[in-house]
């Protein structure tokens, strides 16, 4: 079945360590999301590709980098995670941007600061 | 800015019995689409029904229905025949065109909805 996958589920990493987490698509969607989500709270978004167009949300935190070295993988990668980071992070992929197309999503994985 | 309010953190409902999630949102949009998606237990979020604002006709999916009243800015999702399995968390979320190529997904808080046997 096509579907967002992401890896691992779980991640754990040390105070300023680098973490890179990843997501691959089988959609052949235009357009992959990461987003932040902490407990009880709605997801956030961070930036998104559009093909190969970066667009990072305003406040994005400068730690949090990301990469689409094609069109069905995208990296996120955090580089000196604090404890505020621990939180699930989710990827998304639609189709196009626009027109209400729906965001379809990955299980997240859920970071975790030692 | 475009928020969505959701004005109930959690409810509880009986298997087979019917339950309505309120959402409002505030926009100086004309143009924008409203979803409703759930996110079950370490599970992974799905959607569950899609209103495109321009349709006055409220959109219908098996059990789900929502009940869109532009005017008013409200959007309330109702369940029918509920199930063990949509025990979830409910997110209302909106979607706008932010500029260029970008549309934003925003999301409200989120009501945890509880299926009682």
């Amino acid at each position: 079945d096509a579907m967002v996958i992401q890896n691992p589920r779980y991640q754990v990493t040390q105070f300023g360590k680098p973490v890179t987490l990843s997501c691959s698509q089988t959609l052949n969607h235009n357009v992959m999301y990461w987003y932040q989500q902490k407990s009880s709270q709605a997801p956030k978004l961070l930036f998104h590709y559009y093909d190969k167009d970066f667009n990072n949300e305003a406040d994005t935190p400068d730690n949090f980098q990301s990469r689409r070295p094609n069109t069905s993988f995208c990296f996120l990668d955090i580089r000196s995670p604090g404890l505020g980071d621990a939180a699930m992070y989710l990827c998304a992929t639609s189709r196009e941007a626009g027109s209400g197309q729906p965001q379809h999503f990955g299980d997240g994985t859920r970071l975790s600061i030692l | 800015a475009q928020t969505v309010t959701q004005s109930q953190p959690e409810m509880s409902v009986q298997e087979a019995e019917t339950v309505t999630l309120s959402c409002t949102y505030d926009t100086s949009e004309n143009n924008y689409y409203l979803f409703w998606y759930k996110q079950p237990p370490s599970r992974q979020m799905i959607l569950v029904i899609r209103q495109e604002a321009y349709k006055q006709q409220n959109a219908t999916e098996n059990r789900f229905s929502v009940n869109f009243q532009k005017a008013a800015k409200s959007f309330s999702l109702k369940i029918s025949d509920s199930q063990l399995g949509d025990t979830a968390m409910y997110f209302c979320a909106f979607m706008y065109h932010s500029g260029g190529s970008n549309y934003k997904l925003t999301f409200g808080k989120g009501t945890l909805l509880t299926v009682n046997p």
